[in-house]
């Protein structure tokens, strides 16, 4: 079945550092690719997605490029600041349903 | 702006009880979704729904179900609620197939004591 696989954390950075957090998924066919940020005390929010190959998605600093020959979707961003401390998932969809997969998110904390 | 709005944000209940969980959408959106969040276990799909009165199972259904009688409205269900039914439960929504753009509530704590 679907799956993603992300690094593990916690991550702990100070700020204006260089963020990579990698993302792998496993999935028939070609499915879309989303990295989900989740605040302390809140839902889900999307970051930004990717649904074909070599798309890269953007937001908020945050880039991601669907790799497909890598199957990855790593996130990055070149200076984190203190408010992005938060847990970030990184999740697929296929499109034969109609389901999110998560990967078991990433916990950054980016210290002043 | 979406909005999936969850009724409860902090539930406390018994063991045994029977517990509801409402979450509503404002977008006519088609699929909504009901996930548990676990520390070390990341997003778990209990039950997914394409339509009204059409429910499907996720990876873990057992223990809970679910009614969608309303397009705007997914409810889940504890039929007896148990301590490892302790949990943070997130409504989700999405319209079209796959690939569409899934909204997230604020998310439900349910403590079960």
């Amino acid at each position: 079945g679907d799956s993603v696989t992300q690094m593990e954390g916690p991550v702990t950075l100070s700020e204006e550092a260089f963020l990579t957090i990698n993302c792998t998924y496993t999935a028939t066919g070609y499915p879309s690719l989303f990295w989900y940020v989740q605040y302390p005390g809140e839902g889900l929010q999307l970051l930004l997605k990717a649904t074909k190959a070599d798309d890269k998605g953007s937001n908020k600093g945050f880039e991601a490029t669907y790799r497909k020959e890598t199957t990855s979707f790593h996130l990055e961003k070149g200076s984190v600041q203190v408010s992005d401390s938060a847990v970030y998932f990184c999740a697929l969809s296929a499109r034969s349903n109609y389901k999110l997969t998560f990967g078991k998110g990433t916990l950054l904390t980016v210290n002043p | 702006d979406v909005k999936v709005t969850q009724s409860s944000r902090y539930l406390v209940k018994r063991t045994g009880e029977k517990v509801f969980l409402e979450c509503v959408q404002d977008m006519d959106h088609e699929n909504m979704f009901w996930y548990r969040q676990d520390p070390g276990l990341g997003l778990r799909l209990i039950y997914f729904s394409y339509d009204v009165k059409m429910k499907e199972k996720g990876d873990i259904p057992e223990g809970y179900s679910v009614s969608r009688e309303k397009k705007e409205r997914f409810s889940l269900i504890l039929e007896s609620a148990s301590t490892n039914q302790t949990s943070m439960y997130l409504c989700a929504s999405s319209s079209g197939q796959g690939f569409g753009t899934i909204y997230f509530g604020e998310g439900s704590w349910l403590t079960v004591v």
